[in-house]
């Protein structure tokens, strides 16, 4: 079966701290995405990663970076985390070639910020 | 670019009654086209997708969606709605060779007993 991991399913962080979520998928996909899920506006693409040490910003950028040292693994970081984070984010995969392909959800990781 | 329109936030059915959750979409190109679902906490499950094969595509737990291009619709159907189908459901579309996925704002159902 199919899995994308995130491996911190509930955090609870302190303003200006440095968070990290992590994310692995055993698909050998090339493309790993985070989203941020929030009532009323979506899921709303914060990074995308094509390949290896390559990333692009998505539609929410700010507040955010993103490593992909290995192609199974992709970190979604916080640099200095604010209250305005507190979110659902969700990690994806999906294979190389994009039209049809199914993208693969992990389970989320439900962060507060206090 | 493409986008999504779900008519309906909200639907709620009783149990054994159909279910029709609405999707719109527009596209450049002949896109691609799926439906999600995700339970209380949990990720997004893949229900169906249509990829420019047969326009009537069947999917798991019973959902079918068909494609129609004159309407740029693909709307989501169930004939008979049961507790566990309660969840929000996602309609997606992808066009060709863009990463970017486009999320409709979702549907939550209810599904009374």
């Amino acid at each position: 079966d199919v899995k994308v991991t995130q491996s911190s399913r509930y955090l609870v962080k302190r303003t200006g701290e440095k968070v990290f979520l992590e994310c692995v998928q055993d698909m050998d996909h090339e493309n790993m995405f985070w989203y941020r899920q929030d009532p009323g506006l979506g899921l709303r693409l914060i990074y995308f990663s094509y390949d290896v040490k390559m990333k692009e910003k998505g539609d929410i950028p700010e507040g955010y970076s993103v490593s992909r040292e290995k192609k199974e693994r992709f970190s979604l970081i916080l640099e200095s985390a604010s209250t305005n984070q507190t979110s659902m984010y969700l990690c994806a995969s999906r294979p190389r070639d994009l039209s049809g392909n199914t993208i693969y959800f992990g389970e989320g990781s439900w962060l507060t910020v206090v | 670019a493409q986008s999504v329109t779900q008519l309906d936030s909200h639907v709620s059915v009783s149990e054994g009654t159909p279910v029709l959750l609405r999707c719109n979409y527009s596209s450049s190109y002949s896109p691609s086209l799926f439906w999600y679902v995700q339970h209380p906490n949990k990720g997004l499950q893949l229900l169906l997708k249509y990829t420019s094969a047969a326009t009537l595509v069947k999917g798991i737990n019973g959902f079918e969606a068909e494609f129609k291009k004159s309407e740029t619709s693909f709307h989501l159907t169930k004939p008979s709605a049961h507790m566990s189908d309660a969840a929000e459901y996602f309609c997606v579309v992808s066009d060709p060779g863009d990463y970017k996925l486009s999320f409709g704002a979702g549907t939550t159902v209810t599904v009374r007993a």
